[in-house]
């Protein structure tokens, strides 16, 4: 079964700076994906940024990207340029490609980030 | 833009209770789920569901829990006698046909609490 590793229970930073959310997974498969979703205090997961495994480059979506290391199934987020409204739950998610569309997302614990004004 | 939208927003319950959750998944996706999140800890897979069929479910969908696309558009979850320990938030989810698809939608969540 895969696992997904949140180690930062909650992160904090400056708005307008320049912020890394920690991911590791374990896996024995070759072929998923893997994504961030956000959640803020309304509790909808909003998707934020999405990376397939058989993609060298790193994905990224305006202010957010992700540093994707295969080998060593790590899969940090960054944010740049810190703004309020990015204040949330984070949570890192897997989901195998083996499956077609059956299997379901495996999540992280997720990492509270906070952002000082 | 289309959207997988859940009700009630907020349901209680007496234990030993039944509870039917309600979603209505973007209509052109193939792929539905359903997840939990009790408070404060990770979101948990339940049940993915395929051509009117369970495809794969996870341990915590015991025989208490059930679903069924009753009609072309819902999408329900029923819990047979409800305990304490079902109170969460219940997700909903969809993908559209095919594994090229990867992003999964949310609903907005169901908060149950069971008293």
């Amino acid at each position: 079964a895969q696992t997904v590793t949140q180690s930062q229970p909650e992160m904090s930073v400056q708005e307008a700076e320049t912020v890394t959310l920690s991911c590791t997974y374990d896996t024995s498969e070759s072929d998923y994906y893997l994504f961030w979703y956000k959640q803020p205090p309304s509790r909808q997961m909003i998707l934020v940024i999405r990376q397939e495994a058989y993609k060298q480059q790193n994905a990224t979506e305006n202010r957010f990207s992700v540093n994707f290391q295969k080998a060593a199934k790590s899969f940090s987020l960054k944010i740049s340029d810190s703004q309020l409204g990015d204040a949330a739950m984070y949570f890192c998610a897997y989901r195998s490609a083996r499956g077609g569309g059956a299997d379901g997302l495996t999540f992280g614990k997720g990492t509270h980030l906070i952002i000082q004004p | 833009e289309p959207e997988v939208t859940q009700t009630p927003s907020h349901q209680v319950t007496q234990m030993g209770q039944e509870v039917i959750l309600r979603c209505v998944p973007i209509s052109n996706h193939l792929y539905f789920y359903w997840y939990r999140q009790i408070l404060g800890q990770k979101v948990e897979f339940l049940v993915s569901f395929y051509n009117n069929e369970i495809s794969e479910k996870s341990e915590i969908f015991d025989d208490q829990f059930s679903v069924e696309r009753p009609d072309g558009s819902n999408f329900t979850l029923k819990i047979r006698s409800t305990k304490l320990e079902d109170s969460a938030m219940y997700f909903c989810a969809s993908i559209s046909w095919g594994a090229f698809s990867t992003e999964a939608f949310f609903g907005q969540g169901t908060r149950l609490t069971v008293v």
